[in-house]
């Protein structure tokens, strides 16, 4: 079985400031992770995913994450945000193996101040 | 982008009415998810399907059903809705094998009087 675990419910930051949303993962097995975006009102968006290969993954929205699989973490990370960026962010995880769901982590809130 | 479909996007009903949500997708995706989403919580996979006529139960226990008569279709039915039902519910598909890479719909909030 899997957990994550996103330390932080909600984050605040001025627009234009970097951000960092933590995600953190057990595992007895190799993973592949994801983060979605989830805009008020609507389903969530895949921003991108760890399959294999190099640690530091880019996505959509000038958003990237670094796999680090001896700290177990995955946080994702954007050098500047903006006022459209704020949504619920959500951090997954799936075994490598199996046709099952992915499991979530709670959400973070980012919330951008102009 | 994935095409995904969910009717209605919000459904208010009282207690004890039969309701089917609708989730469809024009990918040809042979796997199907039905998540359950509280406020500020994380979504949890109530059921799932590998194809047609395959549904499985998900990690989370749910009084709903599913059913999977055609690859794209995979309708989320309450027989008697109660309060507790009350939820936003996430449609999602995605192809078999593979990194599991899951494409969602945009969601239906249920409220149950």
């Amino acid at each position: 079985a899997q957990s994550v675990t996103q330390l932080d419910s909600q984050v605040p930051v001025f627009e234009e400031a970097p951000v960092e949303l933590r995600c953190n993962y057990s595992s007895s097995v190799s993973v592949y992770l994801f983060w979605y975006v989830q805009y008020p009102n609507q389903g969530l968006q895949l921003l991108l995913k760890y399959l294999s290969g190099s640690t530091l993954v880019k996505g959509i929205n000038g958003f990237e994450a670094e796999f680090n699989k001896s700290q177990t973490s995955f946080h994702l990370r954007k050098p500047s945000v903006h006022i459209s960026d704020t949504a619920e962010y959500f951090c997954a995880v799936s075994d490598r193996g199996g046709a099952d769901g992915l499991t979530f982590g709670k959400g973070t809130h980012l919330i951008i101040q102009p | 982008e994935a095409d995904i479909y969910q009717t209605p996007r919000y459904l208010v009903i009282g207690t004890g009415k039969k309701i089917t949500l609708e989730c469809s997708q024009t990918m040809g995706h042979d796997k199907m998810y039905w998540y359950q989403q509280d406020p500020g919580m994380e979504l949890h996979l109530i059921h799932y399907s590998y194809g047609v006529n395959s549904t499985e139960k998900g990690d989370l226990s749910s009084e709903s059903t599913v059913s999977r008569i055609r690859t794209e279709h995979f309708p989320l039915t309450l027989e008697s809705a109660r309060p507790s039902h009350t939820s936003q519910y996430l449609c999602a598909s995605g192809l078999a094998g593979g990194p599991n890479i899951q494409y969602f719909g945009a969601g239906t909030r249920l409220s149950v009087l």
